[in-house]
């Protein structure tokens, strides 16, 4: 089955203290990418990457970083964890980007709380 | 810049309604343009797509038609459920050498025995 799979799901983190969100994809899909919701907001893309060892910033890519280290791995950092990341984080990912023909499929969702 | 403006909710239909909910973008080059939705508590799901106009994307009884000269892919359904209370979000795709989907805010939708 085609999946997306984040982890954790549900979080609750202290301001400082360093986390990792996992997102792993079984479909060789070379473009994956992080989006944060936020009420009145909708999604908004954090970062995005092509292909293996290839990133580039989204729109709102501040306090967070990422690495692509694998094809089927895209993990999402929060060195510093701030109270206004606190939010629902989705994973995304598709065969080869955003362009017409492509479906981006999205994980479950995480929920991060920074206190 | 790109951009997605949908209707804000929420919306509250009964049972057997009819439900549009409308969206336009402003974009550059020809967009693909999605409607997803989500579930309490679940992630987003693809519920239709039209990659150019005039093409129409159908899933689970929801209709929306890419219409250029209005730049509008507004959502439709005949006769609403209570299972399709949900979240539903427009969005529209970039090509070229920014990548990304970028979304409206997301229109909630109650659907009332």
């Amino acid at each position: 089955e085609a999946q997306v799979t984040q982890n954790p799901r549900y979080l609750i983190t202290v301001t400082g203290k360093k986390l990792t969100v996992t997102c792993s994809q079984n479909m060789n899909h070379e473009y994956m990418s992080w989006y944060r919701q936020d009420p009145g907001l909708g999604l908004r893309q954090i970062y995005y990457s092509m292909n293996v060892e290839v990133t580039d910033k989204g729109d709102v890519p501040e306090g967070y970083k990422v690495s692509r280290k694998e094809k089927r791995n895209f993990p999402l950092i929060l060195e510093s964890p701030s109270p206004n990341q606190t939010s629902l984080y989705f994973c995304a990912s598709s065969l080869s980007g955003t362009g017409p023909g492509n479906t981006i499929y999205f994980g479950e969702g995480s929920w991060l709380t920074v206190v | 810049g790109n951009s997605v403006t949908q209707m804000e909710g929420p919306v509250t239909l009964s049972e057997e309604a009819f439900l549009t909910i409308n969206c336009t973008y402003t974009a550059t080059g020809y967009p693909s343009l999605f409607w997803y939705v989500q579930y309490p508590g679940e992630g987003l799901q693809l519920l239709l797509k039209a990659t150019k106009a005039d093409d129409k994307g159908s899933n689970k009884g929801f209709e929306a038609t890419y219409r250029k000269e209005t730049t509008s892919f507004h959502l439709e359904k005949g006769s609403v459920q209570v299972s399709d209370s949900a979240v539903y979000f427009c969005a529209l795709s970039h090509s070229g050498g920014y990548q990304k989907v970028t979304f409206g805010t997301g229109t909630k939708l109650q659907v009332i025995p």
